[in-house]
């Protein structure tokens, strides 16, 4: 098992140019979530899936962040048009049945310049 | 909605000294509680997670947690740790019948060798 997928590592844009994170979550679970880890403001869910469709993304912080699970193997969260402060470590996880606890992946650390 | 408190958010220890972190939710139902361990650079990893049973429960390396439902408390105790135990812990929660984990702020524990 590979874990949960996320490409790429790192992403250096700048600012007002398109931004598209990447995941693959383990087979099989069918819960998806995104999150994104800051110095001040810690762990905030943007937003979650479960079997491909979005259930809850009051989390999102506002129209420029958009996510989408076309399929039940893949998931993007973009952001058009990026700003500074969307400078963060986005994380993706997935969950066989929540509550069961998630598998994160191993982030995509966005900076935007 | 949940809300999660960790106490504290920098300790430092000596090798060999006594861990315990504190971390209390806010919620009127029945939940999971989780906690996880991000290591410098890395994602976050699942150390023990408590559904149900008995309190104490027994994670990963040596880790473990007491679920005291009177107090709305989740402490992670460790007897004696170790210089790789230095991360950042996050204590988390979610509803039995929920699907959104949420996360405390996170504790940054720096072991000093």
């Amino acid at each position: 098992d590979a874990g949960v997928i996320q490409s790429p590592r790192h992403e250096v844009t700048e600012m007002g140019q398109e931004v598209t994170l990447r995941c693959k979550p383990i087979s099989g679970h069918d819960y998806l979530f995104w999150y994104r880890q800051t110095m001040m403001r810690g762990l905030e869910l943007l937003i979650y899936f479960n079997n491909n469709v979005p259930i809850d993304d009051s989390g999102m912080p506002e129209d420029r962040f958009s996510a989408k699970m076309p399929n039940a193997s893949f998931s993007t969260l973009k952001i058009q048009p990026s700003e500074p402060r969307d400078s963060a470590v986005y994380f993706c996880a997935s969950s066989l049945t929540a509550p069961q606890g998630y598998t994160f992946g191993s982030g995509t650390r966005l900076t935007v310049v | 909605a949940q809300s999660v408190s960790q106490h504290n958010h920098h300790v430092i220890l000596s090798e060999a000294a006594s861990l315990e972190l504190g971390c209390n939710y806010s919620y009127g139902g029945t939940v999971n509680l989780f906690w996880y361990v991000q290591y410098p650079g890395q994602h976050l990893q699942l150390l023990l997670k408590y559904f149900s049973g008995d309190p104490l429960v027994k994670g990963i390396k040596g880790f473990e947690a007491e679920f005291i439902k009177s107090k709305f408390s989740f402490n992670l105790r460790k007897p004696s740790v170790q210089w790789s135990d230095t991360a950042e812990y996050f204590c988390a929660v979610n509803a039995v019948f929920g699907n959104k984990l949420v996360f405390g702020a996170g504790t940054i524990l720096r072991v000093k060798s």
